[in-house]
């Protein structure tokens, strides 16, 4: 299966600052149709995951364009710039290219 | 409003079986994929099962290691999602969430969650 490596674990942040967490693939997510099938979910406390991004970089329905999702191949980053306090929780990143679809095991986005 | 309600949830004895639904509304089911995900005690997501829309001839995939014990299905007149839980393992335990999806653009809905404890 493939693993989906998220670093760092925990990131303290500024409210107001940027973050920034990497996804790192044991393999290359590129789909041989082409598209690179990797997501992000946020979830805040008490709540359930919520899409944010996928194929990379679309940023799903009323999602801020704070959020960006970059990368490619098997190494991708979510960039949050001007983080708000709805933003914190856990982000996770997630690969639909491969079968079994797998999700990485979270960063914690927390005040600092 | 979207919503994805699941129910069925609860405490259960290794070896035994539950059923899980998903009723849903505020979008147009019979053309959405569904998926069922869980979240174990520490926190790690696992994707389970997913079942495609009748054009697609209702495909199911799943999971392996829930493959022969887990059940997907679907009915699409009463926009729900169901997950047979057979033979219960005590690593079964966990949050257990019904996600809608378009096919190549993630989960786009989740449910609130429903919890199934396994244990003796």
């Amino acid at each position: 299966d493939v693993v989906l490596t998220q670093t760092p674990v925990a990131q303290p942040v500024t409210l107001g600052d940027q973050a920034s967490i990497s996804c790192r693939s044991s393999q290359s997510l590129v789909h041989s149709n082409g598209n690179t099938y990797l997501e992000w979910y946020l979830q805040k406390p008490g709540q359930s995951p919520q899409l944010l991004i996928y194929k990379v970089s679309n940023r799903f329905s009323g999602v801020p364009d704070r959020f960006i999702g970059s990368g490619s191949g098997s190494d991708f980053t979510l960039k949050i710039s001007r983080v708000e306090p709805e933003d914190l929780g856990v982000y996770y990143c997630f690969q639909a290219t491969h079968d079994p679809p797998t999700f990485g095991s979270g960063t914690k986005l927390e005040i600092k | 409003e979207v919503q994805l309600v699941e129910t069925g949830g609860g405490l259960v004895q290794p070896g035994n079986s539950l059923k899980l639904s998903c009723a849903t509304s505020g979008f147009t089911f019979s053309t959405a994929w569904m998926n069922w995900i869980r979240q174990t005690p520490g926190k790690r997501l696992e994707w389970l099962a997913q079942i495609e829309d009748k054009s697609n001839n209702y495909f199911i995939s799943y999971l392996e290691s829930v493959k022969g014990r887990f059940t997907i299905s679907r009915d699409d007149s009463k926009s729900s999602v169901y997950l047979q839980m057979n033979n219960l393992k005590e690593e079964d335990t966990a949050i257990y969430y019904c996600t809608s999806d378009s096919g190549e653009e993630g989960f786009d809905y989740w449910g609130q969650g429903v919890m199934v404890t396994v244990s003796s």
